[in-house]
């Protein structure tokens, strides 16, 4: 079975700091995504990886960066969070874009 | 414009019921689309692709239109455990992401 895992399932940070999410999968694959999912607007791309080191900005980059030092790995960061960025964020991977991908459990961060 | 749109529903229908829900897509150079499904809480978990030629799993039936730009999922004999989000995705080969609709909440009731 495939497996991606998210470092937390409930966060709470305060505005102005530096926020951390971290995402594996263990399932070898090139692609992994960051979406948002917020109650009317579906899920947003935020930033997606198709190879180690490699990112692309999706729909919603803005006040987001990434990191891919290693395959299994991809992490979000929020630079300066903000109350706007209150949200559930997903991470998926996925062997190629128009091929199933397989999401992680998902991380609900609230930014005071 | 929302690339894929979806009614929100929800969809309140009794068990054993036939329901079915459209997706339209805005951009024709989508190839490849699939219905994802998410409950309550959950992530979203693959339901099915939809080719060409539409296909079907079981009571689920899902079909293309390429000509009006729109995509089906027909539920037959709804069951409480269909209850869901059901989640309309489409693909274009210049883009290696899929971009998701928001969903259509669908409620079977006894």
């Amino acid at each position: 079975d495939v497996k991606v895992t998210q470092s937390s399932r409930y966060l709470v940070k305060r505005t102005g700091e530096k926020v951390f999410l971290e995402c594996v999968q263990d399932m070898d694959h090139e692609n992994m995504f960051w979406y948002r999912q917020d109650p009317g607007l579906g899920l947003r791309l935020i930033y997606f990886s198709y190879d180690v080191k490699m990112k692309e900005k999706g729909d919603i980059p803005e006040g987001y960066s990434v990191s891919r030092e290693k395959k299994e790995r991809f992490s979000l960061i929020l630079e300066s969070a903000s109350t706007n960025q209150t949200s559930m964020y997903l991470c998926a991977s996925g062997t190629g874009g128009y091929n199933e991908q397989f999401f992680g459990p998902g991380t609900r961060l609230t930014v005071l | 414009r929302k690339e894929v749109e979806q009614d929100p529903g929800p969809f309140n229908v009794p068990e054993g019921a036939t329901v079915a829900f459209n997706c339209t897509y805005s951009n024709s150079a989508s190839q490849s689309f699939f219905w994802y499904r998410q409950d309550c809480r959950k992530e979203p978990k693959l339901l099915m692709s939809v080719y060409s030629s539409g296909n079907e799993d079981g009571r689920f039936t899902a079909q293309l239109n390429r000509a009006s730009q729109y995509i089906s999922l027909l539920i037959r004999d709804s069951k409480l455990s269909d209850s869901a989000t059901y989640l309309c995705v489409g693909h274009d080969t210049g883009r290696r992401a899929l971009t998701f609709g928001s969903g259509t909440r669908l409620q079977v009731q006894p």
